[in-house]
């Protein structure tokens, strides 16, 4: 069965330093999510793509946070510079068409920022 | 802010029904309801879907209340993999996914 693939699982980063999380959707996917796991809460949306366009980054920290989808298939979550509560588990997740058709998860990258 | 309610915590027997239920008193017509389930250290995994018909899949069962506002996920027979978060989400075309917090359903060998 096909997956979503993240990488790297685990990273560990000290505040002020840039951190990259890269993730590949299952093929054929065109809609990309990236999203952010708080430890006791749910996922929380920060950006979506559809293809290489992004459609919504309303709760991306653009500041400091970046993602791009260059060729419509794999995709980079890069933050700069890493502060403290950025600590967190990223997931990526893609689907075949835009909600609501259903998304399927990566494993995820656990983030600690020291 | 989710559109859902959903109990902090639940425990089951094994082997027993699991039923998980979930408020979404102010969802619309055309609005679905989704559930997914998280197991520890893992991503999200979708479950079940549906509109306004109970589901069954090879998973689990979806009855949701004639008037929508309310929904109840079934696993049939409750093991220790079952230990997750479930996550109850509604959400209609262009929105965007909002997960809550879940249940946190415990298995009790």
């Amino acid at each position: 069965e096909a997956e979503v693939a993240q990488s790297p699982r685990y990273k560990i980063t000290e505040k002020s330093q840039a951190v990259a999380f890269w993730c590949d959707p299952i093929s054929g996917h065109a809609t990309l999510y990236w999203y952010r796991q708080i430890l006791g809460q749910g996922p929380e949306l920060l950006v979506q793509f559809q293809d290489e366009s992004v459609v919504d980054d309303s709760q991306l920290p653009k500041d400091r946070f970046s993602a791009e989808r260059l060729k419509g298939v794999d995709s980079t979550l890069k933050i700069q510079p890493a502060e403290l509560g950025d600590s967190a588990m990223y997931l990526c997740a893609s689907s075949l068409v835009p909600a609501p058709d259903t998304q399927y998860f990566g494993p995820g990258t656990r983030l600690t920022v020291l | 802010d989710a559109k859902t309610t959903q109990p902090t915590s639940m425990d089951c027997a094994e082997g027993r029904a699991a039923n998980l239920p979930c408020n979404h008193s102010t969802i619309s017509g055309n609005e679905y309801v989704y559930w997914y389930r998280q197991i520890h250290s893992q991503g999200p995994q979708y479950i079940i879907h549906g509109l306004k018909n109970n589901e069954t899949n090879e998973m689990a069962s979806l009855i949701i209340t004639e008037d929508r506002k309310s929904s109840t996920l079934i696993l049939p027979h409750a093991t220790l993999r079952d230990t997750a978060v479930y996550y109850c989400i509604v959400f209609y075309r262009d929105d965007k996914i909002i997960f809550g917090k879940g249940t946190r359903l415990h298995i009790l060998p």
